[in-house]
């Protein structure tokens, strides 16, 4: 089965440093999905990735999709608290999605 | 407003007794999902559903059991055959074929 690893498991960073986290895939990513959770709350859509190469942005989150699409960056310029959270990518598998185990963000102020 | 629901937020039950946990959405979407999550684990696929009347078993089925007897409803329950059921329980939806999951608030349940 597809495994999703993700890296790193867990990031604190100061207030106003950029920060990346990533995926990396056993296999081809056909479509890569990021998502933002709040502690003890559902999971928010953030991105979707399809193509190699491609990156998207949204406010101060990129997201970017490598090449040979087996990997996937997030990164966030010039954080601020409310980045806090969990960021989770999910790999799209015949028609379900595999998740990646989550890194756990805190910003602190 | 268009949205997904679970309810109760949280959920507290004796060993040995079947619990029940619900979701509704009104997005129209055809499939819907369940995952549990604990942590440092990601979240897992318990069962998912395509249709109404139908639903297929994720990767970690044994213990838990679904119906969908409506488009909108799709309640999961956590039997007392579920080993371990302390967790965080997730429900989702999506038009079918579209991986773009849309995601309820969770339940947390906790077996005392």
């Amino acid at each position: 089965s597809q495994e999703l690893e993700q890296s790193p498991q867990s990031l604190i960073v100061q207030e106003g440093k950029n920060l990346t986290i990533n995926c990396t895939s056993s296999k081809t990513l056909y479509g890569l999905y990021w998502y933002k959770q709040k502690y003890g709350e559902g999971l928010i859509f953030l991105m979707m990735l399809q193509k190699g190469g491609e990156e998207k942005s949204h406010e101060k989150i990129t997201a970017k999709l490598d090449e040979k699409k087996q990997q996937s960056s997030l990164h966030i310029t010039a954080s601020q608290p409310s980045h806090a959270g969990i960021y989770l990518c999910g790999a799209d598998m015949a028609r379900q999605l595999t998740f990646g185990s989550g890194t756990q963000l805190t910003v602190l102020p | 407003d268009g949205g997904i629901t679970q309810s109760p937020k949280y959920l507290f039950r004796k060993e040995g007794q079947n619990v029940t946990l619900s979701c509704e959405q009104n997005l129209n979407h055809d499939a819907m999902y369940w995952y549990r999550q604990d942590p440092g684990q990601g979240l897992r696929l318990i069962y998912y559903s395509q249709i109404v009347n139908d639903f297929q078993k994720g990767d970690i089925a044994e213990g838990y059991s679904v119906s969908r007897e409506k488009k909108e409803s799709f309640p999961l329950t956590v039997t007392s055959a579920q080993k371990n059921p302390t967790a965080f329980y997730l429900c989702a939806s999506s038009i079918w074929g579209d991986n773009e999951q849309f995601f309820g608030p969770g339940t947390r349940l906790t077996v005392l």
